[in-house]
């Protein structure tokens, strides 16, 4: 069974602090992307890595840096959390162009909130 | 920024109604048109994947429309059950930039038994 996993279900911060979300996939995608969930809002991107070591802003990168270091990992760093960062995080990963529209594959989420 | 819109928000609709969502998109450089179903507690699944205008696709109650001329697409569900009742996200890629995905803010189906 193909999986997105993400490290932590939920997670608390106090603000100032650096945070790190992990995703791992196991599908040798080559893209992988960071979304922030917020009612009313859906699923807005924050990043998108389109291979190792590279990466692309979405459309709300402020106040988030993301890392790639090997193919299955993508990570999410606030350096200095705020209470404005609290909100559910959604990683997702797709193969890189094949021309059939290539679908995501999500995984769970982590609710962060920052205190 | 992409705008992707969708309508309703909400709905709310009793067991045995059939419903439809919709979605507009961009309509110039079009690649592909997603739609997802996302349940409480769950991770966003995909239902249709769709990428030729005038595109439909159906999965058991379940069916899909695409007009990419004028940037639209139609969610359908027939005879709506409580299991039915999520958020449903479409997302749209863009031919120039394939390899990003944006949502559209979605629409919460609540199916009431």
């Amino acid at each position: 069974d193909v999986k997105v996993t993400q490290s932590s279900r939920y997670l608390v911060k106090r603000t100032g602090e650096k945070v790190f979300l992990e995703c791992v996939q196991d599908m040798d995608h080559e893209n992988m992307f960071w979304y922030r969930q917020d009612p009313g809002l859906g699923l807005r991107l924050i990043y998108f890595s389109y291979d190792v070591k590279m990466k692309e802003k979405g459309d709300i990168p402020e106040g988030y840096s993301v890392s790639r270091e090997k193919k299955e990992r993508f990570s999410l760093i606030l350096e200095s959390a705020s209470t404005n960062q609290t909100s559910m995080y959604l990683c997702a990963s797709n193969p890189a162009y094949q021309g059939v529209g290539e679908k995501l594959f999500f995984g769970s989420g982590t609710q962060l909130s920052v205190l | 920024i992409l705008n992707v819109e969708q309508s309703p928000q909400s709905l709310h609709v009793q067991e045995g109604d059939s419903t439809n969502f919709t979605c507009s998109f961009p309509s110039s450089n079009f690649y592909a048109l997603h739609w997802y179903r996302w349940e409480t507690a769950k991770s966003p699944e995909a239902l249709f994947v769709m990428t030729l205008n005038g595109d439909e696709k159906k999965k058991g109650r379940i069916s899909a429309t695409l007009n990419t001329k004028e940037g639209y697409s139609y969610l359908y569900i027939k005879g709506s059950q409580p299991e039915d009742s999520a958020t449903y996200l479409c997302a749209f890629m863009e031919k120039t930039s394939y390899d990003k995905v944006i949502f559209g803010p979605g629409t919460s189906l609540s199916v009431i038994p």
